[in-house]
């Protein structure tokens, strides 16, 4: 199975912009879906697809892409979107999926 | 309103079994492909496998690192996702999602349960 990649953590001022990366060969021909998790809890569902959020979401969350990279982008943070971050896609095979080893984001 | 319950984590022994279980309600478990992902202590989230939905006679997949030891099948009828391990080892301890796949192409998980932790250890 092919492997996705990302920072391990990123800090960005309330009210300001951050951009989280995901990286791997399987997303040259699968979008990546995003989850956030807050300590304690399970995952959730933020994005997917070309910018789809599932009812709930904020709209300062967006998604794009270039190549085999997906970018997750958070525009004006809340003191509330501070948790972990994991990409998910399928693999190149097609068969099965990987999840990217989590961007930690501090909002300061 | 869609709910996926996880139980029968515990503590185990290595190379003992156990059988976890999620337990749906709120959509009709056959028209959806269902996912285990695990998650170990101050670790990231790990695929663990998958069974796809009725129009694809529920067949399954798993990740590397638990094929041949890992078995998930589903209950229609209790609207039930089992997920069987055997030969379990120290590196299985974790918390056990269910999430269910959401439909319509633009792959991802969009409900997971509450988890349910497993601790494998002598």
């Amino acid at each position: 199975s092919s492997e996705l990649t990302q920072d391990p953590a990123v800090s960005v001022a309330l009210g300001q912009t951050v951009r989280i990366t995901c990286q791997g060969d399987s997303l040259q021909n699968y979008y990546a879906s995003w989850y956030q998790q807050k300590p304690g809890q399970a995952p959730v569902l933020v994005i997917y697809g070309q910018n789809i959020r599932p009812s709930g979401i904020p709209d300062r969350f967006s998604v794009s892409s270039s190549g085999n990279t997906a970018f997750l982008t958070i525009a004006g943070a809340q003191a509330e979107d501070e948790a972990d971050f994991y990409c998910n896609s399928r693999d190149s095979s097609g068969n099965e999926y990987v999840f990217g080893p989590g961007t930690k984001v501090t909002v300061l | 309103e869609v709910q996926l319950v996880e139980s029968g984590g515990g503590l185990v022994r290595p190379g003992r079994s156990l059988r976890l279980s999620c337990t749906t309600s709120g959509f009709t478990l056959g028209d959806y492909a269902m996912s285990w992902v695990r998650q170990a202590p101050g670790k990231g989230l790990e695929w663990v496998g998958f069974t796809r939905r009725k129009t694809f006679a529920g067949t399954t997949e798993y990740a590397a690192s638990v094929r041949g030891r890992f078995t998930i099948s589903r209950e229609e009828s209790k609207s039930i996702v089992y997920l069987q391990m055997n030969s379990l080892k120290t590196e299985d301890t974790g918390v056990y999602y269910c999430t269910r796949e959401g439909v319509g192409g633009s792959n991802r998980f969009d409900y997971w349960g509450q988890g349910t932790r497993v601790t494998v250890s002598s």
